[in-house]
């Protein structure tokens, strides 16, 4: 168990509907990462979030966004979904604002119908 | 731009000995980590190399030759649990986590 939660574990919906995802980090860790993976492909670094602040930002459409709270959990927000974005969607989460994430959570899984 | 590259898929029998090789070119470097992820799962933490050398961890190591932009992940006395995709990530001089591709690993009886 890494102590990183996401809820859900599955989501299924349609085309152009939004959909929010949720990330509990590990108790004492102060930043989230989220990823997007793909069937059968690598990993795609989305953002990042410290304390409360965006810190870093990756490969992430303007049809998505996210928030951490100041419980520290983080929401990811995806909009106007297409079939492309059925994806893992991974939360992680580590100490600091420069650490690497080390404790990943098991993911939710979008499916685009 | 910044390239990590692995092999995408590797055959290997059970018992026997295996090396993933990553090699990389990002702006700076902060240090280099190996994860496993078995299909439809999270990736695990495996290890972290920042200095040149070998580090050893059970049946697993780990190499980094900076000046080479070269890492190896050795797997020893392969299991079948170990099929699964490894993944090599280079944190860049912004400490942002590059990542590879994946290699994946499977292992034949």
């Amino acid at each position: 168990d890494s102590g990183v939660t996401q809820t859900p574990k599955h989501l299924i919906t349609a085309t152009g509907q939004r959909v929010t995802l949720r990330c509990s980090p590990r108790s004492g860790d102060l930043s989230v990462y989220w990823y997007q993976q793909s069937l059968d492909q690598g990993l795609q670094f989305l953002i990042q979030y410290y304390n409360g602040e965006e810190r870093a930002k990756g490969n992430i459409l303007e049809r998505f966004s996210a928030q951490q709270f100041p419980d520290l959990h983080s929401e990811l927000n995806l909009s106007s979904l297409e079939l492309g974005d059925s994806a893992l969607y991974f939360c992680a989460s580590s100490v600091g604002r420069e650490d690497q994430p080390q404790h990943f959570g098991d993911g939710t899984r979008l499916s685009i119908l | 731009g910044q390239n990590i590259d692995q092999p995408t898929e590797m055959t290997a029998t059970e018992g026997a000995i295996v090396q993933i090789n990553c090699t990389y070119q990002t702006s700076g470097f902060n240090g280099l980590f190996w994860y496993q992820q078995h299909a439809g799962e999270a990736p695990t933490f495996l290890s972290y190399n920042v200095l040149d050398g070998l580090e050893e961890k059970g049946r697993f190591s780990s190499f980094l030759s900076r000046s080479k932009g070269y890492s190896y992940l050795l797997l020893k006395e392969l299991q079948m649990k170990d099929s699964a995709s490894y993944l090599c990530a280079v944190v860049d001089s912004n400490y942002q986590l590059i990542w590879g591709a994946g290699t994946k690993l499977i292992i034949k009886p």
